[in-house]
């Protein structure tokens, strides 16, 4: 099955850092999305990005669907920011397809 | 509703034991998926569904476990003969049509 590699897997910022988590998959995907999951464990959509670019805020998100990487963008990071952040995508069939995320702590 | 929930939000049950878990998606969402977090672990699909049907099973574990939907509403997961590698945050999901996934809260089911 599709392979997806999250980078880096671990990441501690002072707050009012920048920051750019990356998401390659081994093959093409249907709708990316990026979701952070906060310390109670809920799933928070962030960007449905199948590609180019979008921008919400301090959080911004490019997706290269022709070379099958993500980018997500955080800027000027806060520690509400905090908590594990995924990509996924539809490998060809209507279920998403995990990576395995990349846990950012935030110190104030 | 306004977003998709979960039912129980813990489930704490004996191994050996059967459990039903209750999705509730987002009214109007004609697909409905779900999936399972093992600790520290990113998320595994189980099972979706259009409408009423399953077009696609693949994800299930083993024959312990199966789901339905009813309605084009709610769904239920169910786990028979629990063991302890079933412990786990079951997630379901909804979205309209093709496009983006909805996520619930959860339900943190453990095996003793």
């Amino acid at each position: 099955g599709i392979q997806v590699e999250q980078s880096p897997p671990d990441l501690i910022l002072q707050e009012g850092a920048n920051s750019t988590l990356r998401c390659n998959f081994s093959d093409s995907v249907n709708n990316l999305q990026w979701f952070h999951q906060n310390p109670w464990g809920q799933l928070i959509n962030l960007f449905y990005i199948p590609s180019g670019t979008k921008q919400n805020g301090r959080l911004s998100a490019t997706t290269v669907a022709t070379e099958r990487y993500s980018l997500l963008y955080i800027s000027s990071s806060q520690t509400t920011d905090s908590g594990v952040y995924f990509c996924a995508g539809e490998p060809g069939r209507r279920a998403l397809t995990f990576g395995s995320g990349t846990r950012l702590q935030v110190q104030p | 509703g306004a977003g998709v929930s979960q039912s129980p939000s813990n489930k704490v049950t004996e191994k050996g034991k059967d459990v039903e878990l209750r999705c509730d998606p987002i009214s109007g969402h004609t697909a409905l998926y779900w999936y399972r977090q093992r600790l520290g672990q990113g998320l595994e699909f189980l099972i979706y569904f259009q409408g009423n049907s399953a077009p696609d099973k693949s994800g299930l574990p083993s024959d312990r476990f199966s789901a339905e939907r009813t309605g084009e509403s709610v769904s239920t997961l169910t786990i028979q003969r629990t063991q302890q590698e079933d412990s786990a945050v079951y997630l379901c999901a909804s979205s309209l049509g093709t496009g983006m996934q909805f996520f619930g809260p959860g339900t943190r089911l453990t095996v003793l």
